[in-house]
C-alpha cells in the first residue's frame, strides 16, 4: 500500500521567513517517484519537482530546495525568504511503477505568507 | 498559462441536466486523467486513459461517463448528478501512465449542482 503523510495542515509565516513543509511516505516498491505540487487559489496544480527513488541528490531551484532522505522516507520542501505569492496549498505525491500506476497525494499543507 | 485547457471554467447545473466537461492538451501526451477535488482535500482520481483506452476507473458512479475521442481530447459527460458532486474537476495529462514524467494539470472546472 502507498501512503503519503503531510502532518502539518496549516502554516502561517511572515514574509521573508524560511519555512519547511514536511512529507513522509510509505511504499513497498523499490522504484517509485515523488512529486511536489503547488495549488494557488486559482485551482491549477502546478508541478514543482520530481524525484526518482534511486536519486537521493538534493535540489535547489531559486528560493526552493528539496531534501530527499530514503533512510527516513522523507521528502521535505523548504522555501527560503518566503513571499506572499508563495501562499498556496502544497501537495506531496507518490507514484509507484506497477500495474494501475497512479499518483497518491498527501492531504496538503496550506501555507499563508503574511506581508 | 497552463498547457492543459479545460472548459468551461465554471458550470452550474440542475440534477436533471446533461452537460459535458472538456479537456485538451497538445503536448503529445498519451495518458489523460480526470480528478475530483472537494474543498480542502487532495484530488481524487476518477479515470485514467492510456493511449485512448480506459485504463483505470476508480469505481466512479455511472452518472459520470468519460470519453477520449482522440489523443488530445478528454471529455467527461455528466448526467443526473447529485449535490454532493459539486466540486472542482481537474484534468491532467502525462507522457504516459507508467513513466516518471509528471502530470500536468488544467485550471479545472468548478461544478455546482443545484
Amino acid at each position: 500500500a502507498q501512503k503519503v503523510t503531510q502532518a502539518q495542515t496549516e502554516i502561517s509565516v511572515v514574509e521573508k521567513e524560511d519555512v519547511t513543509l514536511d512529507c513522509v511516505y510509505e511504499t513497498r516498491d523499490t522504484t517509485y517517484y515523488l512529486f511536489w505540487y503547488k495549488q494557488p487559489p486559482s485551482g491549477e496544480l502546478v508541478f514543482l519537482i520530481r524525484r526518482n527513488s534511486f536519486d537521493e541528490q538534493n535540489e535547489i531551484s531559486g528560493r526552493y530546495s528539496w531534501n530527499f532522505q530514503k533512510s527516513t522516507s522523507s521528502f521535505n520542501f523548504t522555501i527560503t525568504a518566503s513571499q506572499v505569492v508563495d501562499s498556496a496549498v502544497y501537495f506531496c505525491a507518490l507514484k509507484y511503477t506497477g500495474a494501475n500506476s497512479k499518483l497518491t497525494f498527501g492531504k496538503g499543507i496550506t501555507l499563508s505568507v503574511r506581508p | 498559462d497552463t498547457e492543459v485547457t479545460q472548459t468551461p471554467k465554471h458550470l452550474v447545473m440542475g440534477m436533471t441536466n446533461k452537460k459535458s466537461l472538456k479537456c485538451e492538451q497538445h503536448m503529445g501526451h498519451r495518458a489523460m486523467y480526470w480528478y475530483k477535488q472537494k474543498a480542502k482535500k487532495p484530488p481524487e482520481l476518477m479515470f485514467v486513459y492510456s493511449y485512448e483506452k480506459l485504463s483505470i476507473n476508480e469505481s466512479v458512479p455511472s452518472r459520470f461517463s468519460p470519453e477520449c475521442p482522440n489523443s488530445s481530447l478528454l471529455n467527461l459527460h455528466l448526467h443526473a448528478l447529485q449535490p454532493e458532486d459539486s466540486a472542482l474537476y481537474l484534468c491532467a495529462s502525462s507522457q504516459d501512465q507508467y513513466s516518471n514524467q509528471p502530470q500536468h494539470f488544467g485550471d479545472g472546472t468548478r461544478l455546482s449542482i443545484l
